[in-house]
């Protein structure tokens, strides 16, 4: 199975700064099943970046995804105050179907 | 618009059964895979079922296996899963999600979740 650690645990910013947050995969895996999302609390997580890249559907652009192989990377540039929040990585593996989530990286307002 | 409205959460001991549901809008259910995730207290999400758009097939994790069961109506657009043999470790708020069509290998949309509880 493999294993998704994300680093920091907290990442302490003030608006308009920008964010980089760490994904790191115990095996490499394919840059298409990995994804990254969003959740603030008490709501559901909600899909930002599919295929490491690939903003999804009405994700604004200072949202971004990078990396391949066992480092990816999500970047916020010029935090909004509606970004504070806990951010996922996720990945898949079809043999057999499994689905991982790191930890998360929590993006609070310094 | 799509919406997802989970509901059958509760508090049950450990041993018991649960069915939850997941009634579904906005979108054409029959053509979707669906999934459960689940989220504990403080901790990031996990997965723990996925069924096909036709329900023929089914894949759980390796937790919940042979103890639940993921299931769907596709003419009524609900998706269902029947917990049985609880333990504490479920305890947790659980999410119906659409799988990401074409992809299949992430959560585009997602329900608000409901808590279900397993203590004595």
């Amino acid at each position: 199975e493999i294993v998704l650690t994300q680093s920091p645990g907290t990442l302490s910013l003030s608006p308009g700064e920008s964010a980089t947050l760490s994904c790191r995969a115990s095996q490499s895996v394919s840059s298409s099943r990995l994804a990254w999302y969003q959740q603030k609390p008490g709501q559901s997580p909600r899909l930002l970046i599919y295929g490491a890249s690939s903003r999804a559907t009405g994700i604004p652009d200072r949202f971004s995804g990078s990396g391949s192989g066992t480092d990816f990377t999500l970047t916020i540039s010029g935090l909004e105050p509606e970004d504070f929040a806990v951010y996922y990585c996720q990945q898949y593996t079809d043999t057999p179907p499994l689905f991982t989530f790191g930890p998360g990286t929590k993006v609070d307002i310094k | 618009e799509v919406h997802l409205v989970e509901s059958g959460g509760a508090l049950v001991q450990p041993g018991g059964s649960l069915r939850l549901s997941c009634a579904a809008s906005g979108f054409g259910f029959s053509d979707y895979w669906m999934h459960w995730v689940r989220q504990a207290p403080g901790k990031g999400p996990v997965w723990v079922s996925r069924i096909h758009s036709d329900g023929s097939f089914t894949s759980y994790a390796d937790s919940v296996k042979g103890r639940f069961t993921v299931s769907r109506d596709n003419a009524k657009n609900t998706l269902f899963l029947q917990m049985n043999s609880l333990r504490a470790e479920d305890t947790a708020v659980y999410y119906c999600a659409r799988d990401f069509p074409g992809f299949h290998n992430a959560f585009d949309f997602w329900g608000q979740g409901t808590v279900v509880t397993v203590s004595s």
